[in-house]
């Protein structure tokens, strides 16, 4: 059974296009988060969800959406793709509060804006 | 401002023998977690070991041990007994409390050398 999933693994598109990334975790977490890793193995955090609501909002292009219709699942959408925009991206979940929990991570996805 | 600094971005090791990967970091939250992630080659996010703020004792994980030092704001990984399995990319990462939010390092690429 896998905790925190995404799809596609691997999305190649054009310029200009939008696209969605999905994710959703069987875990019972509260909290989920959207982070991006650049070519230089970096790791972003994006957005934080808890129970739905918008909980962390790093400085991202208004192109990037993400939708959370349960506390299950957080998509992402992006508007009119870039080549910067190329990255892994990451889904990942942890419990909310306390003294801080381990984030389950999504297999990842691998954009490639051509 | 950097939260979590890893100042190795590649490191050798021969196998069977131990390891230590840097890192420090920057928080005035006396409250925090700090963890370690592995991340092969493959790209899926492993956890491997995390340490509370409070916790008293290092943590310890199998052949993976944190040597925490408070004081001076470090949290370095150490692996022992090396094994070819191990070579990937390590990130050591931060949640501070009040805002769920995880920091990540720049990660040190780790290669076992037979």
């Amino acid at each position: 059974d896998t905790a925190v999933s995404q799809t596609p693994k691997y999305l190649v598109t054009q310029m200009g296009n939008d696209k969605s990334i999905k994710c959703e975790q069987n875990l019972g977490h509260d909290t989920m988060y959207w982070y991006k890793q650049d070519s230089k193995k970096f790791l972003k955090i994006m957005f934080s969800y808890n129970n739905k609501e918008l909980i962390i909002n790093e400085t991202v292009p208004n192109r990037f959406s993400p939708k959370s219709p349960d506390k299950a699942h957080l998509n992402l959408h992006i508007n009119s793709l870039e080549l910067g925009d190329s990255a892994v991206y990451f889904c990942a979940s942890s419990p909310y509060g306390g003294q801080a929990y381990e984030q389950y991570f999504g297999p990842g996805t691998r954009l490639t804006v051509t | 401002a950097q939260k979590i600094t890893q100042t190795q971005p590649g490191m050798f090791v021969q196998e069977k023998e131990a390891v230590t990967l840097d890192c420090t970091y920057d928080t005035s939250d006396p409250s925090y977690g700090l963890f370690w992630y592995k991340q092969p080659s493959s790209g899926e996010m492993i956890f491997l070991i995390y340490q509370g703020s409070y916790d008293q004792q290092n943590a310890t994980e199998g052949r993976y041990s944190l040597n925490f030092q408070k004081a001076r704001k470090s949290a370095n990984l150490v692996i022992s007994a090396s094994q070819l399995g191990d070579s990937a990319m390590y990130f050591c990462a931060m949640v501070q409390n009040n805002f769920n939010k995880f920091y990540f390092g720049s990660g040190t690429k780790l290669n076992v050398k037979p």
